[in-house]
């Protein structure tokens, strides 16, 4: 059973600054990898999909990587806003006959300080 | 298109009630998931179709709850005798079989049971 751990469960952080955000899994047989964002009482916007194949994504400010040999992926931040605060999200996706249902991490709720 | 469409965004229940709620999909996507997200948590996995065909459903699936997915595009699920513990944030999302491409997600439901 695949299971998704994300430290810390929280982060604050001044405005401008670089930060990281932690993923770990257990199952290294991982299809693919997603990132999200989700804000207070809503729902999650997708951020980065890295497939098992890939080693890195990147979208703007944002740029999350995956090694599968350590069970870990990363999502980093550039020049953070307070517009960034929220909770973000690692899923992770094992293949299973077609079916690639997300195991998600509890996620790490990120505040920017101004 | 616009994304994937939940209804209603807030439902409030009593216990032992029956609740209906309804997910629009993104209309070339033809997967199909339901999500439950409780407070602090990352979401869980529910129930998957793929088109109209209901392919896996998890042990968090009682049999007081039950999705449908008619023709292969919208997709209900419904809760019977709702109980406090069915308070929850209801996620649907969507997705193609495709390699690359990954979940999109409502907003989501919030059901709270009084």
């Amino acid at each position: 059973k695949q299971e998704v751990t994300q430290i810390p469960a929280a982060l604050s952080v001044p405005e401008g600054e670089n930060l990281v955000l932690n993923c770990s899994f257990t199952d290294s047989a991982i299809y693919n990898l997603q990132w999200f964002r989700q804000d207070p009482g809503k729902g999650l916007t997708s951020l980065l999909l890295i497939q098992s194949s890939q080693r890195e994504q990147t979208s703007g400010r944002l740029n999350a990587s995956l090694d599968k040999s350590s069970g870990r992926s990363t999502l980093y931040i550039a020049a953070s806003q307070p517009g960034d605060s929220a909770t973000y999200l690692c899923a992770g996706a094992l293949t299973n006959f077609g079916n690639e249902k997300l195991t998600f991490g509890t996620g790490t709720r990120l505040t920017i300080i101004p | 298109d616009t994304g994937v469409s939940q209804d209603p965004r807030h439902k409030i229940t009593k216990r032992g009630q029956n609740v209906t709620f309804r997910c629009d999909p993104i209309s070339e996507h033809n997967r199909l998931y339901w999500y439950r997200q409780t407070l602090g948590q990352g979401p869980e996995f529910l129930t998957y179709f793929q088109n109209e065909a209901q392919l896996e459903k998890s042990r968090l699936l009682s049999d007081r709850f039950s999705a449908e997915r008619p023709k292969g595009s919208f997709s209900t699920l419904e809760i019977q005798r709702t109980e406090q513990g069915d308070s929850a944030m209801y996620l649907c999302a969507s997705s193609l079989d495709t390699l690359g491409v990954g979940y999109t997600f409502g907003s989501g439901t919030r059901l709270t049971v009084v």
